[in-house]
């Protein structure tokens, strides 16, 4: 299983980009990239995924590093709603049918006013 | 519109007292995952339906079943609780094991 590791913690100011590293090191060519976010007390929610390219949604955008052992989530404007744990996840995907998926560490991430 | 729905979002049961936490969804997903998440840690999969057919992770505790009668629904029952088994559980669905979602949870606490 591919090890993902992230910052324990970051902050960015609101109205400000922030940019949250994952690596990824042992990740499969196959495997694609998730990041889901985790408010207090709820389910983890779905941002953004993707395999080898760059790809933007209006939650945030993904950057992939050409190697695929880092990607970086960009959210443009930070804003106090932004606030919560980040999860980077990598999803093997194939023909097994036991699709799983490896959560990183998180990043916690503040939003100052 | 609710999509992944857990019932209650919070339980408390008593050491060694049988509890069952349910999970239903409307996106007629096929796959249906169980996750198990304590403080300041990451979800860690309990185990997963492909549609009828049941996968287990292999640390998963024998304490831990599931149940899932009809494509709707999904229950976790829990035989008999520790302090240990205070957590957040966390419902997910998927098609055909693509991107997951997850319900809101359901804390148990374990008097």
């Amino acid at each position: 299983d591919a090890k993902t590791t992230q910052p324990n913690s970051m902050e960015s100011n609101e109205e400000e980009p922030v940019h949250l590293p994952c690596n990824h090191s042992t990740i499969s060519g196959t495997d694609y990239i998730h990041w889901y976010r985790q408010l207090p007390s709820q389910g983890p929610e779905y941002v953004i995924h993707g395999l080898t390219s760059n790809v933007n949604n209006r939650m945030a955008s993904l950057a992939i590093a050409e190697d695929r052992k880092s990607s970086t989530l960009i959210l443009h404007r930070a804003t106090l709603r932004d606030a919560a744990v980040y999860y980077c996840i990598t999803h093997p995907v194939g023909t097994s049918g036991t699709y799983k998926y490896i959560f990183g560490t998180g990043t916690r991430l503040k939003v100052l006013a | 519109d609710a999509m992944v729905i857990q019932n209650p979002r919070y339980q408390v049961t008593q050491f060694g007292k049988p509890v069952t936490l349910s999970c239903s969804q409307t996106l007629n997903h096929n796959v249906m995952y169980w996750y198990q998440q304590k403080s300041s840690q990451a979800p860690k999969l309990l185990f997963h339906y492909y549609d009828k057919d049941f996968n287990n992770e292999a640390d998963t505790p024998d304490n831990f079943q599931s149940r899932r009668p009809n494509t709707s629904f999904c229950f976790l029952d829990i035989r008999s609780p520790g302090l240990g088994d205070a957590a957040m559980y966390l419902c997910a669905t998927s098609r055909d094991g693509y991107t997951q979602y997850f319900g809101p949870g359901t804390r148990l606490t374990v008097l």
